[in-house]
């Protein structure tokens, strides 16, 4: 079991460019979940995703940042015309479905992208 | 909304002597789940404890906590502190129970000094 698997491990971007973060869930996993971590903010939500289905992007900033699950095996999290602010280390989380025998679904983390914006 | 508050920002203590880290949190849900994770330096968060019945004390790895939903807090105490412990420590509620977005606190860092 290799874990959550997220590349690249850093982006460097220049203001108002593009950064693609990519996420791979562990094998067998159904929901995967974007956290961001500052200094200043600690640990904040952004969006998760159930069965490959969004449910919940609340925490999302609306206008630059978007993000997809086209298959079980990834996710991926862009953010449009990055800004200073944008520097975070992002991370990705994955977990089983509760039922089935399961009643909590830990979420176990990757190592996150850390995307520094000049 | 759901939040979780965690009141200290930087704890140092010396080895061997008994940690506290605080947290309360606010939740509309009458059965929340309430987490510790533990993140040590250049790591990511992995989750030391876990609990969502009231009054029981959990325990792992020396830690433990109890959920108390009267006071609605779920603080992380340890007996004795070693080297090993300095790490930030983050405090995290579900919104959906078993199966929900986690809410972090905003952090504690515990130092252990020899």
């Amino acid at each position: 079991n290799a874990g959550v698997i997220q590349t690249p491990r850093h982006k460097v971007t220049g203001k108002g460019q593009e950064a693609t973060l990519w996420c791979e869930p562990i094998s067998g996993h159904s929901a995967v979940f974007w956290y961001r971590q500052t200094i200043v903010q600690g640990l904040e939500f952004l969006t998760y995703f159930r069965n490959q289905a969004p449910i919940d992007d609340s925490g999302m900033p609306k206008e630059r940042f978007s993000a997809q699950m086209p298959n079980q095996s990834h996710s991926t999290l862009k953010i449009q015309s990055t800004q200073p602010q944008d520097s975070a280390v992002y991370l990705c989380a994955s977990s089983l479905d509760v039922g089935q025998g399961v009643n909590y679904a830990e979420q176990f983390f990757g190592p996150g992208t850390r995307l520094t914006v000049l | 909304g759901d939040s979780v508050t965690q009141t200290e920002g930087l704890v140092t203590l010396t080895e061997g002597l008994p940690v506290m880290l605080n947290c309360t949190y606010q939740t509309i849900y009458s059965n929340p789940f309430l987490f510790w994770y533990v993140q040590h330096l250049n790591e990511s968060p992995r989750l030391l404890l876990k609990s969502f019945t009231d009054n029981k004390r959990t325990e792992h790895q020396g830690f433990h906590a109890t959920l108390h939903k009267s006071s609605s807090s779920f603080h992380l105490q340890k007996s004795s502190a070693q080297l090993s412990d300095s790490a930030l420590y983050y405090c995290a509620l579900s919104d959906r129970g078993n199966q929900g977005k986690l809410i972090f606190g905003q952090g504690t860092k515990l130092s252990i000094k020899p």
